[in-house]
């Protein structure tokens, strides 16, 4: 069946760094792809999304790129505040006749001033 | 007040107990969600609304029994739970059932002892 799966946790990286978190899927098509980011305390909520491949999805700083051929959607940036601190779940979703979004199971990246 | 409001935010019950857990939405959305949030498990879909209507149940013990009076409301009501349903459960809402975007609220978190 579809699956996501993320590099595991947690990710630790001082001010500044370049930060990548790999996500890759298992999917028979196109589905459309997502980043969420849940903050300490809060819900998630939605960072950046692409509905087709070779689509780029960007958002305070994120970026991420849908690659069909490698079925991934790695998230980067490329200088990480101690603010962007919380679990970033990667997720797919096909069309609007379903209603189910495939999480991954989160990675959690903690920056250190 | 705006978003998805989930109250409460924590609840400790007993195996015995019944208890509820509320969700309000104010964006006039038509398509409500309950999710899991386990330590170390993806995002767990329990249950799916639409105007009101439950169109999804994916295998979710019937100790658990959702309610949704109106399109604006969504609660989860729990009795005789047991210790793995220790969880934080999240409510989200869409503007339409299969819409792609998701907003969550920060959760309830919950422990049954």
């Amino acid at each position: 069946g579809d699956s996501v799966t993320q590099m595991e946790g947690p990710v630790t990286l001082s001010e500044e760094a370049f930060l990548t978190i790999n996500c890759t899927y298992t999917a028979t098509g196109y589905p459309s792809l997502f980043w969420y980011v849940q903050y300490p305390g809060e819900g998630l909520q939605l960072l950046l999304k692409a509905t087709k491949a070779d689509d780029k999805g960007s958002n305070k700083g994120f970026e991420a790129t849908y690659r069909k051929e490698t079925t991934s959607f790695h998230l980067e940036k490329g200088s990480v505040q101690v603010s962007d601190s919380a679990v970033y779940f990667c997720a797919l979703k096909w069309g609007t006749s379903y209603d189910k979004v495939i999480f991954g199971p989160g990675t959690s990246l903690s920056v250190i001033p | 007040e705006t978003g998805v409001t989930q109250t409460p935010r924590h609840l400790v019950m007993g195996m015995t107990n019944k208890k509820s857990l509320k969700c309000e939405q104010h964006l006039g959305h038509n398509a409500m969600y309950w999710y899991k949030q386990s330590a170390k498990k993806p995002l767990e879909l329990m249950f799916v609304y639409s105007l009101e209507e439950r169109v999804e149940n994916n295998s979710v013990p019937s100790r658990f029994s959702p309610e949704c009076p109106n399109s604006s409301h969504l609660f989860l009501h729990l009795h005789t739970l047991q210790p793995e349903d220790s969880a934080l459960y999240l409510c989200a809402s869409s503007p339409y059932r299969g819409a792609n975007v998701l907003t969550f609220g920060a959760g309830s978190r919950l422990t049954v002892l």
